[in-house]
């Protein structure tokens, strides 16, 4: 399976401001995904990154608080912006690709906190 | 609506005292049942997918096996370096689509 890199590992922001993460795989994925996982919670999934088109969002997550881009199928970006301390959590970037459909694999993710 | 349940919240096991893990899970038709591995500070590890009930794989101490409604992990002999939380996740043909439906997990610990 492929490799997922995250930068930055944490981070401590304050609230107000906007954080970038970055997600890199080491071979090209059909799917790239980003999640979050608070403290105590399962992951939840924010949205599913369309290389080259506007990403796909679930229920309850909105592209103004998350914007995400995909340009090429290697690379991603998460925005989570206008921070406040409930966007604390594990931001985890995931990646699938058709040979090896149903297994989704994951990078190491970002811890923010947001004070 | 999908959802995962898993059980026990946290396990403390003795070296070679086997059991198991369970994960209850409600979806509008199974498209794959996930286990997957998450060390403190790291992304979640895959490690099986089943598909149907009946199914069973293995992975050295690591048993997966999934019936209609629930699937179990059974760990035999365990050893400290399988402390971990294990995650249990499906897919299902919900407006979803490609989602996964993650339960909150079993922390295991086993000591020597």
């Amino acid at each position: 399976s492929a490799v997922i890199s995250q930068k930055p590992s944490r981070d401590i922001c304050q609230r107000g401001t906007s954080l970038t993460i970055q997600c890199q795989v080491d071979s090209q994925v059909t799917m790239m995904f980003w999640y979050r996982q608070q403290p105590g919670q399962s992951l939840t999934l924010i949205a599913t990154a369309n290389q080259g088109s506007e990403a796909t969002y679930e229920s309850g997550f909105v592209i103004d608080k998350f914007p995400i881009s995909r340009p090429n199928l290697t690379f991603s970006t998460l925005t989570v912006s206008n921070m406040s301390p409930e966007d604390s959590s594990i931001y985890l970037c995931s990646g699938e690709t058709g040979a090896s459909y149903n297994e989704q694999f994951f990078g190491p993710g970002t811890r923010l906190t947001v004070l | 609506e999908d959802q995962v349940t898993q059980s026990p919240e946290a396990l403390r096991l003795q070296e070679g005292e086997s059991s198991s893990l369970n994960c209850s899970y409600t979806v509008s038709g199974l498209r794959g049942l996930f286990w997957y591995r998450q060390d403190p500070g790291k992304g979640p590890e895959f490690l099986f997918t089943l598909y149907s009930a009946g199914e069973e794989k293995e992975k050295e101490r690591l048993k997966a096996t999934l019936t209609k409604k629930e699937s179990f992990l059974h760990i035999t002999a365990p050893k400290p370096e399988d402390s971990a939380t294990y995650l249990c996740a499906v897919r299902g043909y919900s407006q979803a689509g490609t989602a996964l439906i993650f339960g909150k997990g079993t922390t295991l610990s086993v000591s020597s």
